[in-house]
């Protein structure tokens, strides 16, 4: 397609279960980009891609995230022994730019991941 | 460090009056500024930003921005709301390689 997706839509996981979330950016896109959205609050930074190299990981917020792009497309976010603080809409964006911020991502509609 | 505050949790307006979001940032050097409206279940759409030039921006379904330096400020503005624009509005900074997100306003358009 021509958006970013991101799969699954909908994913409740037990507490302590470990849980991977999928991301197709848009074909070319060379930047790729993890954000956290808790309920009510604006999209928080996890991390980010330049092609398959993970240049920045700042924003994970804890050893329990871990998030790969091996051959430079497809994106995977894990989280480790899922708490009930990791509930929260997963989004992922990409840029054909290498400076995404500049010329703006494409956001996918999301992964909502509800710990119970 | 960089920050982006929305001041208003909801604001609401009726159909066809004007409406402004409001939006102020804290950043060293030059903003890049940014916003996007989120509709329920769906990522965030873009709808315009500022880099340089002309303070005032037009973008996606006729919003407009006012960038005022003075002021940090970035307001988002429509002159005739529809009842469609009811949604989640965020404000963004750039900083490096991420985006810096306000915690959003939600505007309510009543018919």
């Amino acid at each position: 397609g021509a958006g970013v997706s991101q799969s699954p839509r909908y994913k409740v996981a037990k507490r302590g279960q470990d849980v991977a979330l999928r991301c197709d950016p848009i074909s070319g896109h060379v930047s790729l980009f993890w954000y956290q959205q808790a309920l009510g609050q604006g999209p928080e930074f996890l991390t980010y891609f330049q092609n398959e190299a993970q240049l920045d990981k700042s924003g994970l917020p804890s050893d329990r995230f871990f998030a790969e792009r091996p051959e430079g497309s497809v994106s995977t976010l894990k989280i480790q022994r899922t708490q009930q603080e990791d509930s929260a809409v997963y989004l992922c964006a990409s840029s054909y730019a290498f400076s995404g911020t500049v010329v703006g991502y494409t956001f996918g509609s999301g992964t909502r991941l509800t710990v119970v | 460090a960089q920050s982006v505050a929305q001041p208003e949790d909801q604001v609401n307006v009726a159909e066809g009056n004007p409406l402004t979001v409001k939006c102020t940032y804290s950043v060293s050097g030059n903003p890049y500024l940014f916003w996007y409206v989120q509709y329920p279940n769906r990522g965030l759409q873009f709808l315009l930003k500022y880099i340089t030039g002309d303070n005032l921006v037009k973008g996606s379904y006729g919003f407009e921005a006012e960038f005022n330096k003075s002021q940090t400020s970035f307001h988002l503005k429509k002159p005739s709301a529809l009842v469609s624009d009811s949604a989640l509005y965020f404000c963004a900074v750039n900083y490096g390689n991420m985006l810096t997100f306000g915690g959003g306003t939600r505007l309510m358009v009543k018919p």
